[in-house]
């Protein structure tokens, strides 16, 4: 079954780490996005990608960085300068101009901060 | 101004009632709009897409008003099962960045 797997589910960093979440697709999307969930929040975008090698920052994109060097995956960096960075990150995929623009997502990875 | 706000809720309401959400949108030069739904400390789920025309889906109705800017979803006959978090998102294109709302909290009541 087609889908997007996001890996690993759950990450215990240190502060002043650096941590990559997986995000993997094969869906063939063209479109992939990351945004981050904090509790009782909605999401917020940190990067989106809608072709390979080309990605646009989102509205909180300080202290992570991406890569989309394959069409199928789309890892987020979380660096050492993102302040606060516990909180439940999501990758999404979507096919653009296929009718409405619906957005796949993964199951989700949840980073601590210790 | 947020870009996309929703209703802060939460909405505690018993089984079988009816319940409206509102969200609206800054931009209005969007295009596409659309309802999901998220359990707890799951993924989003897409309910619905929202046409201009309005759109029903079973117990779900979706409407969309361009000139105040609004998206509306409303549920009848709550069921037990309903109780989530409902987002709403908007597109300007769908070459553009997807933007949510905060989300708006139900819990249907036995």
């Amino acid at each position: 079954d087609g889908g997007i797997t996001q890996s690993p589910k759950y990450l215990f960093r240190k502060e002043g780490q650096n941590v990559t979440l997986s995000c993997e697709q094969n869906l063939n999307h063209d479109a992939m996005y990351w945004y981050r969930q904090d509790p009782g929040q909605g999401l917020r975008l940190i990067y989106y990608s809608q072709i390979v090698n080309d990605f646009q920052k989102g509205d909180i994109a300080e202290g992570y960085s991406v890569s989309r060097e394959k069409k199928e995956s789309f890892p987020l960096t979380v660096t050492s300068a993102q302040k606060n960075p516990t909180a439940f990150y999501l990758c999404a995929s979507s096919l653009p101009g296929a009718g409405a623009n619906v957005l796949t997502f993964g199951a989700g990875s949840r980073l601590t901060v210790l | 101004r947020k870009e996309v706000e929703q209703d802060p809720g939460p909405f505690n309401v018993p089984e079988g009632a009816t319940v409206a959400f509102n969200c609206t949108y800054s931009n209005s030069a969007s295009q596409s709009f659309f309802w999901y739904r998220q359990d707890c400390r799951k993924e989003p789920k897409l309910l619905m897409s929202v046409y201009s025309s309005g759109n029903e889906d079973g117990r779900f109705t979706a409407q969309l008003n361009r000139a105040s800017q609004y998206i509306s979803l409303l549920i009848r006959d709550s069921k037990l099962s309903d109780s989530a978090t409902y987002l709403c998102a908007v597109q300007k294109t769908s070459y553009d960045k997807v933007i949510f709302g905060p989300g708006t909290s139900l819990s249907v009541i036995p």
